[in-house]
């Protein structure tokens, strides 16, 4: 039973360049999240969809991020250009709909920005 | 303005006795908590909820507790086991996490990092 999958594990890149960090939902869940953890602020939501439609992208820290779900299997999160404050954790996690309020996380994707 | 507050950045509690996480929330309006567990290089996991209608909900040695007027909820874990070790996440929402009502996103705090010692 496959949980919630992201790559890369790791990435690390310099300033300037394009990351783009990927997500499989847990199949036949109709929400996806993408959060950011970091140190000074904790797991802070940057996006969420609902059957592939983005919901809320208040979280979304500036227009260098962006955020896709082009089918109901696949998700990106994108920063263009980098730079080293991006650096955290990011995780994705989906939601099967109803009332529980539980998310199911991947395992996270560590982005190093240089 | 941070509307889940773990105070607590780390416990430490010997094998067998009981840790007490807390967590303070500001916002009435949430209706629905839950706690999360995450070890290193792992993605945070569910391990228990309450809704706001209830002040208590225990599964195995993991008991929460809410109190409403204080805005204030806790995990106890009882007894406490070495693999216990992790960071303990709390979270609260509007809607009872009904994502379809437009209630708004699970907000957490920073979390509490708990060491069981053998």
């Amino acid at each position: 039973d496959a949980g919630v999958i992201q790559s890369p594990r790791h990435e690390v890149t310099e300033m300037g360049q394009e990351v783009t960090l990927r997500c499989k939902p847990i199949s036949g869940h109709d929400y996806l999240f993408w959060y950011r953890q970091t140190m000074m602020r904790g797991l802070e939501l940057l996006i969420y969809f609902n059957n592939n439609v983005p919901i809320d992208d208040s979280g979304m820290p500036e227009d260098r991020f962006s955020a896709k779900m082009p089918n109901a299997s696949f998700s990106t999160l994108k920063i263009q250009p980098s730079e080293p404050r991006d650096s955290a954790v990011y995780f994705c996690a989906s939601h099967p709909g109803g009332d529980t309020g539980e998310l199911f996380f991947g395992e996270g994707s560590r982005l190093t920005v240089l | 303005d941070q509307q889940v507050k773990q105070n607590s950045p780390s416990l430490s509690v010997q094998e067998g006795r009981i840790s007490i996480l807390n967590c303070d929330y500001t916002n009435s309006m949430f209706d629905y908590f839950l706690w999360y567990k995450k070890y290193p290089a792992e993605g945070p996991t569910f391990l228990i909820s309450i809704s706001s209608i209830k002040d208590k909900n225990e599964d195995g040695r993991f008991t929460v507790f809410l109190n409403k007027s204080a805005k204030h909820l806790s995990l106890h874990i009882v007894p406490s086991q070495p693999g216990d070790s992790a960071v303990y996440f709390c979270a609260a929402i509007k809607g009872r996490g009904n994502y379809g009502g437009s209630q708004g996103n699970l907000i957490f705090g920073k979390g509490t990092k708990l060491s069981v010692k053998p």
